[in-house]
């Protein structure tokens, strides 16, 4: 069974730093992996999505990296913004079809 | 929101009353799927769709019935609501499962169970 795990749970920075957010999984075997973004009360927005085949991907100040062979997946953010703060997570998936397996998420505060 | 609308956003019932919950998609995907999130376990999959009359179980799909007769609709049923389903319900849409597809969410559908 596919385990999840992203590590810490909770981040502080002060605006301007980069953020280096962590995921690792149990079965190496995965068809994709995406990183999410959730603000309080709401619900998830997909961020970034790395085909299994995929090394990274990047989407202006987010690049996310996948290696396979250790079992983990890093989200970088750059510069990050009081309005970055927010829950992020990563979630994989073995096979077609879509079926998640999510990480507890990082509850990210960037202050001013 | 992707053209997903969930309803009702917020619930409130009694323990053995049932309780569906309705998603509704304009985008015609394929794939729909509902997500429990709770403190401390995250986002659980407890049903999901792969077409028309097409369902299977998720990981914690115990409690629950699903039924989905047309592409746009998907619903959740709680047969008799318990206080351990209290929880954040969220649906999700993809269009063919492909491995290049993202998963897109609705706003959630807060049930509380007294």
């Amino acid at each position: 069974k596919q385990e999840v795990t992203q590590i810490p749970a909770a981040l502080s920075v002060p605006e301007g730093e980069n953020l280096v957010l962590n995921c690792s999984f149990t079965d190496s075997a995965i068809y994709n992996l995406q990183w999410f973004r959730q603000d309080p009360g709401k619900g998830l927005t997909s961020l970034l999505l790395i085909q299994s085949s995929q090394r990274e991907q990047t989407s202006g100040r987010l690049n996310a990296s996948l290696d396979k062979s250790s079992g983990r997946s890093t989200l970088y953010i750059a510069a990050s913004q009081p309005g970055d703060s927010a829950t992020y997570l990563c979630a994989a998936i073995k096979a077609a079809g879509n079926k998640l397996t999510f990480g507890g998420g990082t509850r990210v505060l960037v202050k001013p | 929101d992707a053209g997903i609308t969930q309803s009702p956003r917020h619930k409130v019932t009694e323990t053995g009353t049932p309780v569906t919950l309705r998603c509704h998609q304009t985008e015609n995907h394929r794939y729909m799927y509902w997500y429990r999130q709770d403190p401390g376990h995250g986002l659980r999959l407890i049903h999901y769709s792969y077409g028309v009359k097409d369902t299977d179980k998720g990981e914690v799909s115990d409690g629950y019935s699903v039924s989905r007769s047309k592409t746009e609709d998907f619903l959740l049923t709680l047969e008799s609501a318990t206080s351990s389903q209290t929880s954040v319900y969220f649906c999700a849409i993809s269009n063919l499962g492909g491995e290049n597809e993202k998963l897109f969410f609705g706003s959630g559908t807060q049930l509380s169970v007294l």
